[in-house]
């Protein structure tokens, strides 16, 4: 079993809807949780970043953070053709232990 | 405040060629991390440095793969010989002391033929 499993999607959404993405994790020592948005042939970009369990909202970005059930999510409302990336969530224990990644989800919001 | 700077962008090499990719991190940044993206799949740590020491390697195929980071700045990951399986996005970061966020450079795509 991997540490953080992801839907790898494609999820394909017409403009407007709201997105709701989706990842679960093994390691209850996890403690930082981050969402990066991937451009095609571009480096990952720190969308989201939470600690422990709660809410983080950010403009359209909801970040949410179930420590209990190990299940993170990100929502994104009045989806648009921009944000068409690949979505990757991390999470690490802190301190010097590294992120763990989840494989990402594709994204694709149609006009 | 400019990024994570890397290079080559692409490189194209044969099996048992090897290779070199360089990344300069953000000014002030003390950690720096060099990550495996294969296509489909999230990037894989491969070793991270604390200013000039390393953090972590568990995960750097030390038969192959060797990296530095001189005077604490900028970095270079080796690959030698060169496999197949090696084609990948190799990607840099780099964070502030004591931070998690990570900031990604835009990565080297390599290819093995």
């Amino acid at each position: 079993q991997k540490e953080v499993e992801q839907d790898p999607g494609p999820l394909s959404v017409p403009e407007g809807a709201i997105v709701s993405l989706n990842c679960t994790y093994s390691n209850s020592a996890f403690q930082y949780f981050m969402w990066y948005r991937q451009y095609s042939r571009k480096g990952p970009e720190l969308l989201m970043y939470t600690y422990s369990s709660g809410n983080k909202e950010d403009g359209r970005f909801t970040a949410q953070v179930d420590k209990s059930s190990k299940y993170i999510s990100l929502f994104i409302r009045d989806s648009q053709p921009s944000d068409s990336a690949t979505y990757l969530c991390a999470m690490t224990e802190g301190g010097y232990n590294k992120l763990i990644f989840g494989a990402g989800t594709r994204l694709a919001v149609h006009p | 405040e400019a990024g994570v700077a890397q290079s080559p962008r692409y490189k194209i090499i044969e099996k048992r060629q090897s290779v070199a990719f360089w990344c300069n991190p953000i000014s002030g940044h003390a950690t720096l991390y060099w990550y495996q993206q294969i296509l489909g799949q999230g990037p894989k740590l491969l070793i991270q440095f604390q200013n000039n020491g390393v953090v972590d390697d568990s995960q750097l195929p030390k038969d192959r793969f060797s990296a530095e980071r001189l005077k604490g700045v900028d970095s270079t990951l080796k690959i030698q010989p060169a496999k197949l399986e090696d084609s990948a996005v190799y990607l840099c970061a780099s964070s502030p002391e004591q931070e998690d966020t990570q900031y990604f450079g835009p990565g080297t795509r390599l290819t093995v033929l």
